[in-house]
């Protein structure tokens, strides 16, 4: 069964700090992974996205990485801000057929105090 | 235009009103999508068009009708809900033709039934 599990499922940090959140996934085979933010009540709004081939991404204080031969990434966000506070999904798209079949995680909550 | 505009943004409907959601993207994705989203969980996949056809349909209730009229648009009409269907519905578009491409949420319609 296709899968993806993210931790911490919360975060509290000050502002400025950094932090990593981590996803593990079964999803196969695999095509891409995404990095999702998603305020309370609102769409997800996408970081970041890697294909196989891809290790790492950045999108302004977003890096992601990808290790597609252990099925890890991580999503690192450098000197956070109070407008951080969210919560981060990993979405994994499998290749071919099936590919509209997003798989979530449940999310890790992140919130930035200052 | 790079987004998927969802209306209205909140909506609060009686068990015996008729209303709809609408959808639309101009980005030339030929995928569109319905989640439904309950606080804290992961989006749950409803419907799925693919070149203007509905190509799943994941055992959704017969009160929830979705409808695709051109490319762009996409609706969902809602009749006879019950209080367990307050939930945030997402539209969602892909390139469309496998791999999820361009994979982009609108903002929702948080939806109260009462």
């Amino acid at each position: 069964k296709n899968q993806v599990e993210q931790s911490p499922q919360s975060l509290i940090i000050l502002e400025g700090k950094n932090c990593t959140l981590q996803c593990n996934y079964t999803v196969s085979p695999f095509s891409n992974l995404r990095w999702y933010k998603q305020d309370t009540g609102r769409g997800p709004v996408s970081l970041t996205i890697m294909t196989f081939s891809e290790n790492t991404k950045s999108n302004g204080r977003y890096t992601a990485t990808l290790d597609a031969d252990t099925k890890q990434s991580s999503l690192h966000i450098t000197a956070s801000q109070l407008s951080d506070s969210a919560s981060y999904i990993c979405v994994v798209t499998p290749s071919g057929a099936g590919s509209y079949q997003l798989t979530f995680g449940k999310g890790t909550k992140l919130s930035v105090i200052p | 235009d790079t987004e998927v505009t969802q209306t209205p943004k909140h909506l609060v409907m009686g068990m015996t009103n008729k209303k709809s959601l609408k959808c639309e993207q101009h980005m030339g994705h030929r995928a569109m999508y319905w989640y439904k989203q309950k606080a804290k969980k992961p989006p749950e996949l409803m419907f799925v068009y693919s070149y203007e056809k509905l190509s799943i349909n994941e055992s959704v209730p017969s009160r929830f009708s979705p409808e695709c009229p051109n490319s762009s648009l996409l609706n969902l009409h809602l009749h006879a809900l019950q209080p367990e269907d307050s939930a945030l519905y997402l539209c969602a578009s892909s390139q469309g033709g496998g791999m999820g491409y361009g994979y982009t949420f609108g903002s929702g319609t948080r939806l109260t039934v009462v």
